[in-house]
C-alpha cells in the first residue's frame, strides 16, 4: 500500500483558500487518491476522488500532477466550520474498499 | 433519517467483560466495515463484510468476533475486555462499484469504548 505523507496540522482564517498537500511518492498505477475530513467525535466523511488531473466539486478541488507523486486539496474561502483533520488516503481500485488512514492534517480555521 | 447508525454511543465496563456493539445502515450498501480509532487519532480498519461475507480480517485478537445477520447490520461483540480495547469504534458502509465515488464509505458517529 503506497504510504501517505501530510503535515500535521495548519492554521487559517475565515475567507482563505486552505491547500493541503499530500505526498505518495510509490502510488501505484491502478490507485486513486481520496480525501476524508473527521470533525470531532464524529466519523470520517468522504470529501473528494482523483485519479489524475483535476477533480472539483461543492466542497473542494483535489489538484494532481501528470507524475501522480502529490496531490494537494484545496478548500476555498474557508469558515470557522472547516476546522477539522483531513485525511488523504491512497487506495487500490481493487482493494476491497479498503481504506488505510494515516495521521491526517489538523486545520483550525480561525475568526 | 440516519444513515448509519451505532449503539451504544459511549460504553463503559469492566476488564474482563464481554461487550458488544450494533451498527445498522439504512443505504442499501452491500459493504460494512469496523474501524478502530485509538487516543492517538490513528483509523484503523478492524473488518469489512460484503453482501454478509467476511472479505477483510486485519490482524485483531479472535477476542473480536463481528456478526452480520444480514446486510443492514453489522455487529461487534468483544470478549474478555482488555484495557486496550479502549477506543472509539466506527461502523461504515459503502456499495462498492459506484466509479468515481468509489471509495466513498459513510461512517456512523462513533462508540467511545472505556475499559476500567
Amino acid at each position: 500500500l503506497a504510504k501517505t505523507t501530510q503535515p500535521i496540522s495548519m492554521d487559517s482564517y475565515e475567507g482563505q483558500e486552505v491547500n493541503i498537500t499530500c505526498s505518495h511518492n510509490n502510488i501505484a498505477t491502478n490507485d486513486y487518491i481520496t480525501w476524508y475530513q473527521q470533525f470531532p467525535s464524529q466519523g470520517p466523511r468522504f470529501i473528494i476522488q482523483g485519479y489524475k488531473t483535476k477533480v472539483t466539486n461543492e466542497v473542494a478541488s483535489l489538484f494532481i500532477p501528470a507524475d501522480r507523486k502529490s496531490s494537494t486539496l484545496s478548500l476555498p474561502r474557508v469558515s470557522l466550520s472547516d476546522t477539522a483533520v483531513y485525511y488523504c488516503l491512497v487506495v487500490p481500485r481493487a482493494a476491497g474498499n479498503k481504506l488505510t488512514f494515516g495521521g491526517g492534517t489538523r486545520v483550525l480555521v480561525k475568526p | 433519517d440516519t444513515a448509519v447508525s451505532q449503539t451504544p454511543k459511549y460504553l463503559v465496563t469492566q476488564m474482563g467483560n464481554d461487550k458488544s456493539i450494533k451498527c445498522e445502515q439504512n443505504l442499501g450498501h452491500d459493504t460494512m466495515y469496523w474501524y478502530k480509532q485509538d487516543s492517538k487519532k490513528f483509523l484503523k480498519i478492524m473488518f469489512s463484510y460484503n453482501n454478509k461475507e467476511l472479505i477483510i480480517n486485519e490482524t485483531v485478537p479472535n477476542r473480536f468476533s463481528p456478526k452480520s445477520p444480514d446486510k443492514a447490520h453489522l455487529n461487534l461483540h468483544i470478549n474478555s475486555l482488555e484495557l486496550g480495547d479502549s477506543a472509539v469504534y466506527f461502523c461504515a458502509s459503502s456499495q462498492i462499484g459506484q466509479g468515481r465515488r468509489d471509495n466513498e464509505q459513510f461512517f456512523g458517529p462513533g462508540t467511545r469504548l472505556t475499559v476500567l
